[in-house]
């Protein structure tokens, strides 16, 4: 069964520094999504993007994050300047369209330090 | 502002026995709402889907209830096994937009 994968299953960094997170969303889907969920806490959407552009973005994604797709399989979530605030599970999705289900995949824990 | 909350935060119950987990959503233009399953240490699964032209969708022992007159959404696990325990969560969205809007997650406890 086709999954969504992510890369690293942890990652922690210091405070300032860039991360990004890795994921591989389901290959036929066209649309993919980045959430975050701070610990104990409900599942925030933090930004959608398709056809090579962002189509919808929470406040929570400021200028210090941004995504790409930069070949056909890898979707990235890029943190310019890390601050502990941003210490959270970040999790990717993708659909086959806006309207349907969501799958995510299992995860990247951020520990900023 | 929009938001899907939930009414119980823990929920224990019984092997054997049923469970409902309850949910509210206020977006009135919601016309999509998914349950997912989120068990420790792992990403949301999917469980069960309902789009706003029903009621009632059944789904292996899951059962999800919709009811648009007081924006409320439920769902109901029959005969709870140990691995029904996790974190369950609404969601919704609307075809006006992309993102999930999800509720606070009630913990399912199911006790021996």
């Amino acid at each position: 069964e086709p999954e969504v994968t992510q890369t690293p299953s942890h990652q922690v960094t210091q405070m300032g520094q860039e991360v990004i997170l890795r994921c591989v969303p389901i290959s036929n889907h066209l649309y993919f999504y980045w959430y975050r969920q701070i610990l104990g806490q409900k599942v925030e959407f933090l930004v959608s993007f398709y056809n090579n552009e962002i189509s919808e973005k929470s406040e929570i994604f400021d200028d210090q994050f941004s995504v790409e797709r930069p070949d056909g399989s890898n979707f990235t979530l890029k943190i310019r300047s890390t601050k502990l605030e941003d210490s959270a599970m970040y999790f990717c999705a993708s659909s086959a369209d806006n309207y349907n289900e969501q799958f995510f995949g299992p995860g990247t824990r951020l520990t900023v330090l | 502002g929009e938001s899907v909350g939930l009414h119980l935060p823990t929920l224990s119950v019984q092997e054997g026995d049923n469970s409902i987990i309850n949910c509210a959503y206020s977006n009135s233009a919601s016309d999509y709402f998914i349950w997912y399953k989120q068990e420790s240490g792992k990403g949301p699964q999917f469980i069960i889907d309902i789009r706003s032209n029903m009621d009632k969708r059944q789904g292996q022992r899951v059962t999800v209830l919709l009811n648009k007159t007081v924006k409320h959404l439920s769902l109901q696990i029959a005969a709870t096994q140990p691995g029904d325990s996790a974190v369950y969560f609404c969601a919704e969205n609307s075809d006006s937009n992309y993102q999930l809007i999800w509720g606070a997650g009630t913990k399912l406890i199911i006790k021996p």
